[in-house]
């Protein structure tokens, strides 16, 4: 069965600094992968996703992931936090037909002014 | 921009009462499915639905648990006798069938937070 690690409960980052969010996954064939972020009392909404081409995949907020096979991660990253950064990240992988995705446990980012 | 809406957003039950969620998906959407997240915690998978019927379910999905799409635009879980572990934030998400032009991301609604006494 597929699925996603993020080893970090939480993340703490000064604004401005550089954030990584780390996720790693273990799928048999080609990975589908995604990231969510999750605002307080929120739905989640959809970061960006990988499925194949440049490991390096842009997405919403200034956000990025860069998937790397060797190493069975997936890390979401942007340059310079913002404190409005602060949320909560979830990595998902697509199982089976029909779309689903299974989530990691989520990992807590608080960027601190 | 199309949204996937859900109400209540808050529901306060007792024990072993019968709750109904709902949501609209969007409307080109064929997918349909429910989540839940307890406590903020992990967001569990618990039931996906396409072509009118259930495609594929978790173990937390057991006969308690029953999703219909009773017209064109709604889509609904009910939960026939709740119980406190019950109590949770539901979300519903919808997406398209992947094709040439998306890869079927899920959309998400803002949830319905299920509070079981």
């Amino acid at each position: 069965a597929q699925s996603v690690a993020q080893p970090e409960d939480q993340v703490n980052v000064a604004e401005g600094n550089p954030l990584t969010v780390k996720c790693t996954y273990s799928v048999s064939g080609n990975p589908y992968l995604f990231w969510y972020v999750q605002y307080p009392n929120r739905g989640l909404q959809f970061l960006l996703k990988y499925i194949t081409g440049d490991n390096l995949v842009k997405g919403s907020y200034g956000f990025e992931a860069e998937f790397n096979k060797s190493q069975t991660s997936f890390h979401l990253k942007k340059p310079s936090a913002l404190v409005s950064d602060s949320a909560l990240y979830f990595c998902a992988v697509r199982q089976g037909g029909y779309n689903k995705l299974i989530f990691g446990a989520g990992t807590r980012l608080a960027v601190h002014p | 921009e199309p949204e996937v809406t859900q109400t209540p957003s808050h529901q306060v039950t007792q024990m072993g009462q019968e709750v109904i969620l709902r949501c609209v998906p969007i409307s080109n959407h064929l997918y349909f499915y429910w989540y839940r997240q307890i406590l903020g915690q992990k967001v569990e998978f618990l039931v996906s639905f396409y072509n009118n019927e259930i495609s594929e379910k978790s173990e937390i999905f057991d006969d308690q648990f029953s999703v219909e799409r009773p017209d064109g635009s709604n889509f609904t879980l009910k939960i026939r006798s709740t119980k406190l572990e019950d109590s949770a934030m539901y979300f519903c998400a919808s997406s398209r069938p992947p094709d040439t032009t998306n890869t079927g991301e899920l959309f998400f609604g803002e949830g319905s937070r299920l509070t079981v006494l």
